[in-house]
């Protein structure tokens, strides 16, 4: 198993620019999210989604879109980059257990530069 | 509003110390809280808990939850260099709606020196 696969691993984009942060999982796992993490602000959730189909906004969801066709694809989309977007950017995956669905599976991250 | 929070935010230990890293926490509706460690890249799961009192242990790890004082505490013996590392708590609390929500501590970086 390759588990959570986030690709570019890093990127430049000049302001205004789109572009996707893909994030695939070969677990079967229902719940898939995006996070961010810049420093002294800890982990925030961007989107998350809990099947396909199925999406839905965490505590920072404003620039971002996401879509989830298939169980293993869950990208992000920049919609019009700002410096303030960036920031390294992690997917993450998990099965629901009896109590939630909380260990989760981290991809390598993406290190995003907005200019 | 939820808040979940780490301390210290750094420690610096020798190799071979042991060390307490603490997270205390104000949720509503709490379900689980979770244990991560995070090196150079991802954070890695370290340990669930959902109940007061039960010891979670995993090599020189071990965690434990208070849920009377809302506080869990990390340990790590006889600590290695490979122990550096920035150590992220969360809390799992229920939303409406069947929904979940993870919040997040800021970390403690430990840093292990030979």
């Amino acid at each position: 198993n390759a588990g959570v696969t986030q690709t570019p691993k890093f990127q430049v984009l000049k302001t205004g620019q789109s572009m996707t942060l893909q994030c695939a999982q070969d677990m079967n796992h229902e719940y898939m999210s995006w996070y961010r993490q810049d420093p002294g602000m800890g982990l925030r959730l961007i989107h998350y989604s809990v099947g396909a189909g199925i999406t839905d906004q965490g505590e920072v969801p404003n620039g971002y879109n996401v879509s989830r066709s298939t169980t293993e694809d869950f990208p992000l989309r920049l919609l019009s980059a700002a410096p303030s977007q960036t920031s390294v950017y992690f997917c993450a995956s998990s099965r629901p257990n009896r109590v939630g669905y909380n260990e989760q599976f981290f991809g390598p991250g993406t290190r995003l530069t907005v200019l | 509003e939820d808040k979940v929070v780490q301390s210290p935010l750094s420690l610096v230990v020798h190799e071979g110390d042991t060390v307490t890293l603490n997270c205390s926490y104000e949720v509503t509706n709490f379900r689980s809280l979770l244990w991560y460690k995070q090196e150079k890249k991802a954070p890695t799961f370290l340990f669930m808990l959902t109940s007061s009192g039960i010891e979670k242990k995993s090599g020189r790890l071990s965690s434990i939850l208070d849920k009377k004082e809302l506080f869990s505490i990390l340990n790590i013996t006889a600590t290695q260099t490979g122990d550096s590392a920035i150590y992220l708590c969360a809390v799992e609390a229920s939303r409406a709606g069947n929904n979940r929500k993870l919040i997040w501590g800021l970390g403690t970086s430990l840093a292990v020196n030979p």
